[in-house]
């Protein structure tokens, strides 16, 4: 059985550090990018950046770019979210999700459970 | 970049059928992908590619795409379809695109 397995809700301090993990089983980890998906209070579904496990390589939106770092290890399968600098506005859940395929036109077929981050002084 | 606009809301009375839309540039060229979101879980994608439907999700589920509309179909509704659904595409400027989502509610 695919699963992802994300990290526990965590409450942080604005300009405090953090990552968040999400932790792949039942399947290659290696085939597939593993996405990362922001959901603000009460709003939709924003793409925020993905990375492909096998290399590491990873690339994103323009609204994150140099404001969130995504990594993975493939050792332990499991990906990464951190941020250096948190602000109030990056209180939201986070979700991490698996690309079926390798082309990017592909759906995401299985979702972790969601990371609340709330990040208030 | 891409936008994909869909309803704020729709309603329903159970055992009818419920459509949502999501409008887009020349949409029926992209590939889109729904996903179903239940008040406190994880998004679900219930289909995929235009209209598959992924292994458990019930054949009441169904989509198409043509033109500027993609549409998801739900027939026979029922209470549990109460949720979120969101739209999904790749685009060549925008990368991933999501549609704002649109409530169904079932009265």
């Amino acid at each position: 059985e695919v699963r992802l397995v994300q990290s526990g809700a965590e409450v942080k301090k604005p300009g405090e550090s953090l990552r968040i993990s999400c932790k792949g089983s039942g399947y290659n980890f290696t085939t597939h990018w593993i996405t990362w998906v922001r959901q603000m209070p009460g709003k939709g579904l924003e793409w925020m950046g993905r990375i492909d496990p096998s290399d590491s390589y990873a690339d994103y939106s323009p609204s994150f770019q140099g404001h969130v770092t995504i990594s993975s290890d493939d050792s332990i399968n499991t990906a990464y979210l951190q941020w250096s600098t948190l602000r109030a506005s990056d209180t939201a859940i986070y979700y991490c999700a698996r690309l079926m395929g390798r082309q990017f036109t592909y759906a995401y077929d299985y979702w972790g459970q969601g990371t609340l981050v709330t990040v208030s002084s | 970049s891409y936008v994909l606009t869909q309803p704020p809301s729709v309603s329903v009375a159970p055992g009818k059928t419920a459509r949502i839309t999501c409008g887009g540039n020349n949409i029926g060229s992209k590939s889109v992908h729904w996903y179903q979101q239940k008040p406190g879980q994880a998004p679900v994608l219930v289909i995929s590619s235009d209209s598959d439907r992924p292994s458990g999700i019930p054949e009441r589920f169904s989509g198409s795409n043509s033109g500027n509309t993609a549409t998801l179909t739900i027939s026979r509704v029922e209470a549990g379809d109460e949720a979120d659904y969101y739209c999904h595409v790749w685009d060549s400027s925008s990368d991933q695109v999501f549609g704002g989502g649109t409530k169904l509610t079932v009265l």
